[in-house]
């Protein structure tokens, strides 16, 4: 592995299902992020990680929560999709901790729920 | 609240030179970010910015003024790879970043 990986690439999935999205980084970096891409709005945030074993919620935490029990994954999951979650996801991570790093983004799943 | 405005989308010639301006209003400022996004692909860090003035890169220059809120990318010798999305980003007070929804950049021969 070299960077980010996510999977799965694309999914449909059934309004009401439950999905979790992977990433994974071999970077060793301390600090990783979601973002949901949706078209003529910018990236926002959903979930980061500061360090291995924290979370925060970021500006569109609802329906999605977030574990990080060691320092390559993070995974997202959505617990009961609704369409309103049909985006792109870009997972993140960066060396450190706090806006002034540049942040590595993974491929992206995109994710249709229907 | 908490705004960056990019224009939606530009066109330039190939070999031209085009500048693609952002303008900012925040809670608090810890620099500025430009990213380059093809279509169907993740961003990549292009620059970042956190004094006043211009960083050049090559054929991408960044620059930064924040008593205006305002940060421009340009780029040179325009070629058709260059057609991208181009997605400027501040950090705020909290250190989490705030994006734009990027500018389409179109190249024509």
């Amino acid at each position: 592995i070299a960077g980010i990986t996510q999977a799965p690439t694309s999914q449909i999935l059934a309004a009401g299902r439950r999905m979790t999205l992977r990433c994974t980084q071999d970077m060793r970096h301390n600090a990783m992020y979601w973002y949901r891409q949706d078209l003529g709005l910018g990236l926002r945030l959903i979930h980061y990680s500061n360090t291995a074993g924290t979370t925060g919620k970021g500006e569109v935490p609802d329906g999605y929560s977030v574990s990080r029990a060691n320092t390559d994954d993070f995974p997202l999951t959505l617990a009961s999709a609704v369409p309103s979650q049909t985006s792109v996801y870009f997972c993140a991570s960066s060396s450190l901790a706090g806006g002034i790093n540049e942040q590595f983004f993974g491929p992206g799943t995109r994710l249709t729920v229907l | 609240g908490q705004n960056i405005d990019q224009p939606t989308e530009m066109t330039a010639t190939e070999g031209a030179i085009v500048q693609i301006n952002c303008t900012y209003q925040t809670s608090g400022f810890n620099g500025l970010f430009w990213y380059q996004q093809h279509a169907g692909e993740a961003p990549t860090f292009l620059s970042y910015n956190v004094l006043d003035g211009l960083e050049e890169k090559g054929r991408f220059s960044s620059f930064l003024s924040r008593s205006k809120g305002y940060s421009y990318l340009l780029l040179k010798e325009l070629q058709m790879k260059d057609s991208a999305s181009y997605l400027c980003a501040v950090s705020d007070s909290n250190y989490q970043l705030i994006w734009g929804a990027g500018t389409k950049l179109i190249i024509k021969p």
